[in-house]
């Protein structure tokens, strides 16, 4: 079981938007950053957002993250078929002194 | 252009050994940390270890700690993790991930490709 919690999938129409959600306590996404990171199976994972809400150059203002307490939500708008991937989030647990990431959530683009 | 090559993955038994290899060009290799995640089939990413740029600090998952160990040469900007006491739930594939900065916990901003290991008899 993952430290941090994810829907495991969300799905929406093309054009629409879709937010991810992930939750987790006190020593992980409360006092730490929160990054986001896109991966389509056989491929090197992709980083999509870093900081709770930063965006790496030559990833599109249409994903964009955000961080509340102990909760943070990776956004998705204007969605296009090439977004259907495995969604994580990521952070470091100060507790548990180890990185951790939340179990994954399956876009589908309908 | 940042690149990681993974290599050492294969087909081990059961309280085998394997040492995996991640080859680092395109970036200072000695001013980062350096981690290991892993897949395992069908399921999430799982953080593994880190390194720190100087290699003096290391940290594991508890799954792996007291098994796993992690290195670096960077002579020849090469990461390392040393698989001891492989078991069936070590099956996964590999990823090499540059964190950030030079202090491990950051956020994994290049990743390799990956090399798949398969425990069993």
């Amino acid at each position: 079981q993952s430290v941090l919690t994810q829907p495991p999938s969300v799905s929406a129409a093309p054009g629409q938007t879709v937010t991810i959600s992930c939750s987790g306590g006190d020593s992980s996404i409360d006092n730490n950053y929160v990054s986001w990171y896109q991966h389509l199976p056989g491929t090197a994972p992709k980083l999509l957002i870093y900081e709770n809400d930063q965006r790496p150059s030559g990833i599109p203002d249409r994903f964009s993250g955000s961080k509340s307490g102990t909760s943070a939500t990776l956004a998705i708008t204007g969605l296009q078929t090439g977004d259907e991937a495995d969604y994580y989030c990521g952070t470091w647990d100060s507790s548990l002194i180890s990185g951790v990431f939340g179990g994954g959530t399956k876009l589908t683009v309908l | 252009e940042v690149q990681l090559l993974e290599s050492g993955g294969g087909l081990e038994q059961p309280g085998g050994s394997l040492r995996l290899a991640c080859a680092a060009s395109g970036f200072t290799f000695h001013s980062y940390a350096m981690n290991w995640v892993r897949q395992a089939p069908g399921k999430g990413l799982e953080w593994v270890s880190s390194i720190s740029g100087s290699g003096i600090t290391t940290y594991y998952a508890d799954s792996v700690k007291g098994r796993f160990t992690i290195s670096r040469d960077n002579s020849k900007n090469t990461l390392y993790l040393q698989m001891n006491s492989l078991r069936a739930d070590d099956t996964a594939v590999y990823f090499c991930a540059k964190d950030a900065n030079f202090w491990s916990g950051a956020y994994f901003d290049y990743w390799g490709q990956g090399t798949l290991v398969t425990v069993s008899s």
